[in-house]
């Protein structure tokens, strides 16, 4: 019964080599978030749609796009992956306003990079 | 920028209570202080969330003094299985980032 599930968990990409993740919700929410996080630091939000709105955070570097076709899917593209973006990259939906409901994590996929 | 402060670790015995505080000064006045609790190689799991005073469900408590400046987790009579690493998340309401604690990691042994 998997609600937030991405796809794949294991990525390995070659340095430089445009990179697609993916994650497809079953909640229906309408707030979607992609987050980076390294080994042994904290999930660092790289920006989230409201609906089809799209909010970028201040510091996520122009490699990182994404797009939301629908409700239900969500996709990370990183344009030329560098060493530096290795991490676990985690999708969250949450049913409204970010700051005041639970968010529901898929499990990630892990980047490597060649 | 503010801060969201925790603990780095934390060691506990099973049976025992355990409570991790979090420090966020900065947090914004409609946001929501909400606990994540997360496994290696899985993404976090929420375990509670609370505005004010406090909130209590089926595995751990909140408790939130009225200045909303600092939030403790508590988890009762802690297992083996409660060995993760635990977030506490809030909004900040200089620019509006949402922001995690840098993670406290308990170990609970036997």
């Amino acid at each position: 019964d998997a609600m937030v599930i991405q796809n794949p968990r294991y990525q390995v990409t070659q340095f430089g080599k445009p990179v697609t993740l993916s994650c497809s919700q079953t909640l229906n929410h309408n707030v979607m978030y992609w987050y980076q996080q390294k080994s042994s630091q904290a999930p660092k939000l790289l920006f989230h749609y409201y609906d089809k709105d799209f909010n970028n955070e201040a510091d996520t570097p122009d490699n990182f796009q994404s797009r939301r076709p629908n409700t239900s899917f969500c996709f990370l593209d990183i344009r030329s992956p560098g060493l530096g973006d290795a991490a676990m990259y985690l999708c969250a939906t949450s049913r409204g306003d970010r700051g005041i409901q639970p968010q529901h994590f898929g499990d990630g996929t892990r980047l490597s990079i060649l | 920028l503010a801060k969201t402060t925790q603990p780095v670790s934390m060691d506990s015995y099973e049976g025992q209570e355990v409570n991790i505080t979090c420090s966020h000064n900065n947090i914004a006045t409609n946001d929501y202080i909400t606990w994540y609790q997360q496994f290696p190689s899985q993404g976090p799991r929420f375990i509670i969330q609370g505005y004010k005073t406090k909130v209590t469900n089926e595995v751990a408590s909140l408790f939130i003094p009225a200045d909303r400046k600092s939030s403790t987790l508590s988890l009762p009579r802690v297992s083996l299985s409660d060995t993760a690493v635990y977030y506490c998340l809030v909004g900040e309401n200089q620019g509006g980032k949402l922001i995690f604690g840098q993670g406290t990691e308990l170990s609970v042994k036997p």
